[in-house]
């Protein structure tokens, strides 16, 4: 399983837009990047997940450059409300793919300020 | 759609004592589910996999005599803390898969408390 490295905190302005990148060095052919936002006392919350390029969908946007050995999360115009842990997975989790399973890295904590 | 619920969401327990904590895929047939643990300011650890009809696959260093898991029906799952000891409080968070998906649907958690 490829490992992901993340930053441990981030802090942000309302209104501001974020980006929460992760390295994942090791990443196989198969594998997707996938992210995961967990309030406190929460189960995780998928938000998006891609395999190359760019991928958008009503709350985030995700970059994937070429090699892929990295990605970034992007959230737009955050507000209080997205504070939170933000986790970028990465695995094999197609249907009968090798991985079959997601493993948590350490995460990102996001906190957003008025 | 795609909801997932955990009864109960919270329990304290006597150590010693066991504890049930159900896993319920309230509007798909979830064929795959996950257990995971998470400790204060941790990220979530995975427990075990466990397929409808067949055994759960535990991760490595987690006991499977103390915590079992049966995955008897499409959309129930059950984590059994036996004899339950301090040091197994955590929250206890699990997720369903649905046959031809990729995609994980989690719980809302179990915050268990062994006093």
């Amino acid at each position: 399983l490829a490992k992901t490295t993340q930053p441990i905190s981030m802090d942000s302005y309302e209104g501001q837009e974020v980006n929460i990148t992760c390295s994942h060095n090791n990443i196989a052919t198969n594998d997707y990047i996938t992210w995961y936002q967990q309030f406190p006392s929460q189960g995780p919350r998928f938000i998006i997940q891609g395999y190359k390029t760019k991928v958008t969908n009503e709350v985030a946007s995700l970059f994937i450059p070429a090699d892929r050995k990295s990605s970034t999360l992007s959230l737009p115009r955050v507000s209080l409300s997205d504070t939170a842990v933000y986790y970028c997975l990465v695995g094999d989790i197609r249907v009968g793919g090798a991985t079959n399973k997601l493993i948590f890295g350490t995460g990102t904590l996001l906190a957003v300020q008025p | 759609g795609a909801v997932v619920s955990q009864h109960p969401s919270w329990v304290i327990c006597k150590s010693g004592t066991s504890v049930k904590i159900e896993c319920r895929s309230l509007d798909f047939q979830a064929t795959t589910m996950f257990w995971y643990r998470q400790f204060p300011k941790q990220s979530l650890m995975l427990m075990a996999t466990s397929n409808e009809g067949s055994k759960a696959t535990y991760e490595q260093g987690v006991e499977k005599d103390k915590f079992l898991i049966n995955h008897a029906s499409l959309t129930l799952s059950t984590l059994t803390v036996t004899s339950a000891h301090p040091e197994d409080s955590s929250f206890y968070i699990c997720s369903a898969r649905q046959a031809g998906s990729y995609e994980q649907y989690f719980g809302p958690g179990t915050r268990l408390t062994v006093t």
